[in-house]
C-alpha cells in the first residue's frame, strides 16, 4: 500500500524568507504527486501536481516542487513567503487506475513579521 | 464554474441522531469523491462515484454510512446513529480526469457530535 509522510508538523518562517516543506512517499512505481493548501475552516486548494516529465513543477502563488525519485521525495518550495501563505499544507499521492488520493498528515505553516 | 459546494457547512448533532450532507460537484465532472478529515490529520478517502455508480468504498465507511449520487449529479452522505467518533470535517471533491487526476475540493461540512 502507498503512503505519504510529512515529517514536519509545524514550521515557522519569517515573512520574506524562503520555505521548504518536506514530503516523502512510499510506492513501488512512480506515483502522481500533489500539494494542496488548506486555510482555516476551508477546503483544499491545489497548488501544483506532478504526473510525469520535468521533475521541477511550477504551481500557483509562486510555489514550486521537485520530484526526486532516488529520494522518494516531492518537496515544496517558495523563495519568499508572504503573510498570506500561513495555512496547512498537504502532500498527496495518486496511483494510476486507483481513484483515491492518499494524503500526508500535513504541515502547519506560521509566518512571523 | 462555481466550484464544488457543500451543505451545510456546519452541523451539530446529538449522539444517536442521523445526519445527511449534500455535495454539488462542478457541473461537467463525472467523478465525485468523499473524504473525512479529523483534527490534525490529512483527508482520508471514504468513497468514489463515477456518474451514479458507487465504484469504491473504504473500510472506513462502516454500515452506518451510506452515500448516493442519483442521476450522477449531486451526492448525499448519510450517517445513521451518529457517534462521537464521527466528529470530523467531511470533504467532497470532483474530477473530470480518470485515475487520480486533479481533484477539486469543496469547503467541507464540519460535523460535531455531542
Amino acid at each position: 500500500a502507498q503512503s505519504v509522510t510529512q515529517p514536519d508538523i509545524h514550521i515557522t518562517v519569517s515573512e520574506g524568507a524562503s520555505l521548504e516543506l518536506r514530503c516523502n512517499y512510499s510506492y513501488g512505481a512512480t506515483p502522481y504527486l500533489f500539494w494542496y493548501v488548506q486555510s482555516p475552516g476551508q477546503g483544499l486548494q491545489l497548488l501544483l501536481k506532478y504526473f510525469s516529465g520535468d521533475t521541477l513543477v511550477q504551481g500557483i502563488k509562486g510555489f514550486e516542487a521537485e520530484f526526486k525519485r532516488s529520494q522518494s521525495s516531492f518537496n515544496l518550495r517558495k523563495p519568499s513567503v508572504h503573510w498570506s501563505d500561513a495555512a496547512e499544507y498537504f502532500c498527496a499521492l495518486g496511483v494510476w487506475g486507483n481513484e483515491k488520493l492518499t494524503f500526508g498528515t500535513g504541515t502547519r505553516l506560521t509566518i512571523i513579521p | 464554474d462555481t466550484g464544488v459546494s457543500q451543505d451545510p457547512r456546519h452541523k451539530i448533532t446529538k449522539r444517536g441522531q442521523n445526519v445527511t450532507f449534500r455535495c454539488d460537484p462542478i457541473s461537467e465532472h463525472n467523478r465525485l469523491y468523499w473524504y473525512r478529515q479529523t483534527l490534525g490529520q490529512g483527508p482520508e478517502f471514504l468513497t468514489y462515484f463515477q456518474n451514479e455508480a458507487q465504484l469504491e468504498k473504504s473500510r472506513l465507511l462502516s454500515d452506518r454510512f451510506s452515500a448516493e449520487r442519483p442521476k450522477g449529479s449531486f451526492s448525499t452522505l448519510e450517517i445513521q446513529r451518529t457517534e462521537q467518533g464521527d466528529s470530523a470535517m467531511y470533504l467532497c471533491a470532483s474530477s473530470l480526469e480518470p485515475g487520480a487526476g486533479e481533484q477539486y475540493f469543496g469547503p467541507g461540512t464540519r460535523l460535531t457530535v455531542t
